[in-house]
């Protein structure tokens, strides 16, 4: 089976930094990767779908690339709106089951 | 606007049995596979079950394979999770989610499902 490694666990920010958070799979997986954001008492919302594609009505401020297994999604200039819990997820289809990274927590500095 | 309501969770004792629905609107939900997905308070996220678009054509996560079962009414526009032998690490929120290609446009508010003696 396909495992996501993601990290860091926790990261703290000010209002404006640029940060990065990467998950890096076991094996290739193409571009199969998407990225949501949870925010507490929320159900999770999609950001980044195929690696570094902008869900619609997602800010473009949210951004993903990768390269070979490893993958990274990126908040150019964090808002106060962003401060909220990041996970990656990856379907692989043989056998058919969907992974989790396990989590983001970006924290105000 | 596509809206997914789940409904079905409560207190039930280890052992037990309970049954989640989700109720979809605002889309062809004939032509969308089905997630559930849950998520221990505090924790991360874990994909439960899956079913294609059509139901014949289900998965689930080793966790749960041969205790939960999942069906949809395409007539109804619903989701159902039948949950048996649940046990204390069951605990968490169940949220109905929409399938998009590999990744999961939509979600419910979430549903939850406590398990203790």
């Amino acid at each position: 089976d396909i495992q996501v490694t993601q990290s860091p666990s926790s990261l703290s920010a000010s209002v404006g930094d640029r940060v990065t958070i990467t998950c890096q799979a076991s094996q290739d997986i193409s571009d199969h990767l998407n990225w949501y954001q949870q925010k507490p008492g929320k159900a999770p919302q999609l950001l980044i779908y195929d690696a570094s594609i902008l869900e619609r009505g997602a800010p473009s401020r949210f951004s993903g690339s990768y390269s070979g297994t490893h993958f990274n999604f990126t908040v150019s200039s964090v808002q106060p709106e962003d401060f909220a819990t990041y996970y990656c997820q990856q379907f692989q289809n043989l056998p058919r089951m969907c992974i989790f990274g396990q989590g983001t927590r970006l924290e105000n500095k | 606007e596509v809206r997914l309501v789940e409904s079905g969770g409560g207190l039930v004792k280890p052992g037990g049995s309970l049954r989640l629905s989700c109720e979809a609107s605002g889309l062809t939900f004939s032509s969308y596979a089905m997630s559930w997905v849950r998520q221990v308070p505090g924790k991360g996220l874990e994909w439960v079950s899956g079913i294609s678009g059509s139901g014949n054509i289900r998965h689930y996560a080793e966790s749960v394979k041969g205790r939960f079962t999942i069906s949809r009414d395409n007539s109804k526009n619903t989701l159902d999770l039948q949950m048996n032998s649940l046990g204390v690490d069951d605990t968490a929120v169940y949220y109905c989610t929409k399938d998009r290609a590999r990744a999961f446009d939509v979600w419910g508010q979430g549903t939850v499902v406590s398990v203790s003696s």
